[in-house]
């Protein structure tokens, strides 16, 4: 049962255009959301959270908004960069539980 | 510099012959936690640990075993390795606090069992 969905393995978008990566998830306890950052022979790194009590943050060229009823989130990057090609992914966590559940991630390539 | 060190970083073994994947940090972390990541399948969690001698399945713990006998240092050991445990794996850690449980990972570990 996959509670946190990337619909999308990859996407490409042009450099200096905006690129957008969805993330679906289905366990409405779940109560604060993170991205994390993955490139080749490398760990995740984290990137940007969010609250379930907002529904956007924005940390520079990152925006993450959340629409907690269609339980959907969603990662701005505006704009692109080469250095942004990574595999990206959802994360979330529900309140006094440590766990994070990741879905299953979408590798962003940015042609220059 | 704040980290999380794994090793060994690419391992082949063949099925049956025992291994144990480092992991280690240096942030003090009460939590850390295990995971492997598999094509399609993502980021899995296999075992946790809020603190020394405290450890607990996650999603996929079958044929796994860890030990925190120590704050910094979370072993993960195959007794017996199969073939479907060919994977990637991470150590992460992080603090225990409300409000973002940002995990820190290690690099990763490529195990490949024949």
């Amino acid at each position: 049962d996959q509670q946190v969905k990337q619909n999308s393995p990859s996407l490409s978008v042009q450099e200096g255009r905006i690129s957008i990566l969805n993330c679906d998830y289905t366990n409405s306890m779940f109560d604060y959301f993170l991205w994390y950052k993955k490139y080749p022979a490398e760990g995740p790194t984290f990137l940007i959270s969010i609250s379930s009590i907002k529904d956007k943050n924005e940390d520079g060229r990152f925006t993450v908004f959340l629409n907690k009823s269609a339980k959907h989130l969603s990662l701005h990057i505006v704009p692109s960069q080469p250095g942004d090609s990574a595999v990206y992914f959802c994360a979330a966590r529900s309140f006094g539980n440590e766990k994070l559940t990741f879905g299953t991630g979408t590798r962003l390539t940015i042609i220059p | 510099e704040a980290q999380v060190t794994q090793n060994p970083r690419y391992l082949i073994t063949v099925t049956g012959k025992k291994l144990t994947v480092t992991c280690s940090q240096n942030m003090n972390h009460e939590y850390m936690s295990w995971y492997r990541q598999d094509p399609g399948l993502g980021l899995r969690q296999i075992y946790y640990s809020m603190n020394v001698e405290v450890t607990d399945k996650g999603d996929v713990p079958e044929g796994y075993k860890v030990s925190r006998k120590e704050k910094r240092n979370f072993p993960l050991i195959l007794e017996s390795p199969s073939p479907n445990q060919t994977s990637l794996y991470f150590c992460a850690s992080s603090f225990l606090q409300s409000g973002a449980n940002v995990l820190t990972f290690g690099a990763g570990s490529r195990l490949t069992v024949l």
